[in-house]
């Protein structure tokens, strides 16, 4: 079982449409990250996320973090096709303090 | 700043085979984590170093897999024997403290095909 799960599993979209890919558990998060990996290439950080109802916008990106801190959106709008890769969302429960998890992550693959 | 350096980028071996990662995390880190990806699923730790100890390690098959970070710099992750079920990307991060906020910086991970 997935401490924290993913959806869609997979996302292919035109360029310029906007999307919403989900974080969800079960468990409460102290915190949560977003990670963005590119093929071949190790995971890079995009946000982190320590507050419920947390929202962070980072040029076309809007991340929120679930007023009970067990879930979290990442909100792209007017998608690129640089927007393509896997994105992971990682989290510490307040139960594990410090022991950091990933989801299996969105595919998301924009066309251009 | 350099990042995360790992070698090789890519190794073919058969099973029952032994083989080695190497990883030089980013100068003053003090964490450094090593990882499996498998296809299309995300990253799953299997040890965790604070320094040159060992924080967590509940998830590396001991009986296969060991690793070590001598002087709490360099890392190694070694197999051996290989089964096919370690095909996978082998992925090194640090971090500055490994606080669960800290930024994780991946290295480009050694994908390992094993035959």
């Amino acid at each position: 079982t997935q401490l924290l799960e993913q959806s869609p599993q997979f996302l292919s979209i035109q360029e310029g449409e906007n999307l919403t890919v989900y974080c969800n558990s079960s468990s409460v998060f102290s915190s949560l990250q977003w990670y963005r990996q590119e093929p071949g290439e190790g995971p890079v950080l995009l946000v982190t996320v320590v507050t419920g109802g947390e929202v962070k916008k980072l040029k076309r990106l809007t991340f929120q973090f679930g007023d009970a801190r067990k879930d979290s959106s990442l909100h792209i709008t007017a998608a690129q096709p640089g927007d393509t890769g896997l994105y992971l969302c990682a989290g510490a429960r307040e139960t594990s303090y410090d022991k950091v998890i990933f989801g299996p992550g969105t595919s998301l693959s924009v066309i251009p | 700043e350099a990042g995360v350096a790992q070698s090789p980028r890519y190794k073919i071996i058969e099973k029952r085979q032994s083989v080695a990662f190497w990883c030089n995390p980013i100068s003053g880190h003090a964490t450094l984590y090593w990882y499996q990806q498998i296809l299309g699923q995300g990253p799953k730790l299997l040890i965790q170093f604070q320094n040159n100890g060992v924080v967590d390690d509940s998830q590396l098959p001991k009986d296969r897999f060991s690793a070590e970070r001598l002087k709490g710099v360099d890392s190694t992750l070694k197999i051996q024997p290989a089964k096919l079920e370690d095909s996978a990307v082998y992925l090194c991060a640090s971090s500055a403290t490994g606080r669960s906020t800290d930024t994780q910086y991946f290295g480009p991970g050694t994908r390992l095909t094993v035959l």
